[in-house]
């Protein structure tokens, strides 16, 4: 238990479709983060928000919006996604940004159809 | 060009057997983390290093600042140190991950 919990686990969606990842922390942090981590390639950081304000948004496509209401919740809306956005996306939190230590959750496994 | 460096891609042991996983960056950093991934993608900080040594039961940690290499060693190693284990810098804001390394122990 890493105190970051990712829903759901997996996902399985057409390019059509409309869907959202959620992750939450009970960790008290102050930073979250979206990772998304494709087969044979490093992570790849994808937005950051620090005091909910986005900080980072490393020139991802916009068929990806995130959504961070609070500092315990981050969103992930997927609109229109093509097969090569399958990947497992991960969340994570820290209690400062930037840091490397960070919670990590268990992650999405999305499958694009 | 990735700016971290891991080797090998791939690694199968025998139970009991020594293990060395390299890590080589090309940005200048204050501190490189091991991270480890397990089968069903969580993952969990190992080690943060600025220099020198750690050591964590089974598993030690050396980085050397001046050539911008790291090792991360398993003795004794076990089916459950099956994972991938991951190396991390970060430079100012960026966030730089090697592709893992992939370990499996065989009993």
């Amino acid at each position: 238990e890493t105190g970051v919990t990712q829903t759901p686990r997996h996902l399985v969606m057409g390019m059509t479709n409309k869907k959202s990842l959620k992750c939450e922390q009970h960790l008290g942090h102050n930073a979250m983060y979206w990772y998304k981590q494709s087969a044979k390639k490093p992570l790849e950081l994808m937005f950051v928000y620090n005091f909910k304000e986005q900080t980072e948004n490393n020139s991802v496509p916009s068929r990806f919006s995130p959504e961070c209401p609070n500092s315990s919740h981050l969103f992930l809306h997927l609109h229109t996604l093509q097969p090569e956005d399958s990947a497992l996306y991960l969340c994570a939190s820290s209690q400062d940004y930037p840091t490397m230590s960070q919670h990590f959750g268990d992650g999405t496994r999305l499958s694009i159809l | 060009k990735n700016e971290v460096e891991q080797s090998p891609q791939n690694l199968t042991a025998q139970e009991g057997e020594f293990i060395t996983i390299n890590c080589s960056y090309s940005v200048g950093i204050s501190a490189l983390h091991w991270l480890q991934q397990h089968p069903g993608g969580g993952i969990v900080s190992l080690f943060m290093l600025s220099s020198g040594k750690k050591k964590h039961g089974r598993l030690i940690a050396t980085i050397n600042i001046q050539e911008k290499h790291s090792s991360l060693h398993i003795t004794a190693s076990h089916p459950r140190d099956s994972a991938v284990y991951i190396c991390a810098v970060r430079p100012g804001n960026q966030f730089y991950f090697g592709t893992g390394t992939s370990l499996t122990v065989i009993p």
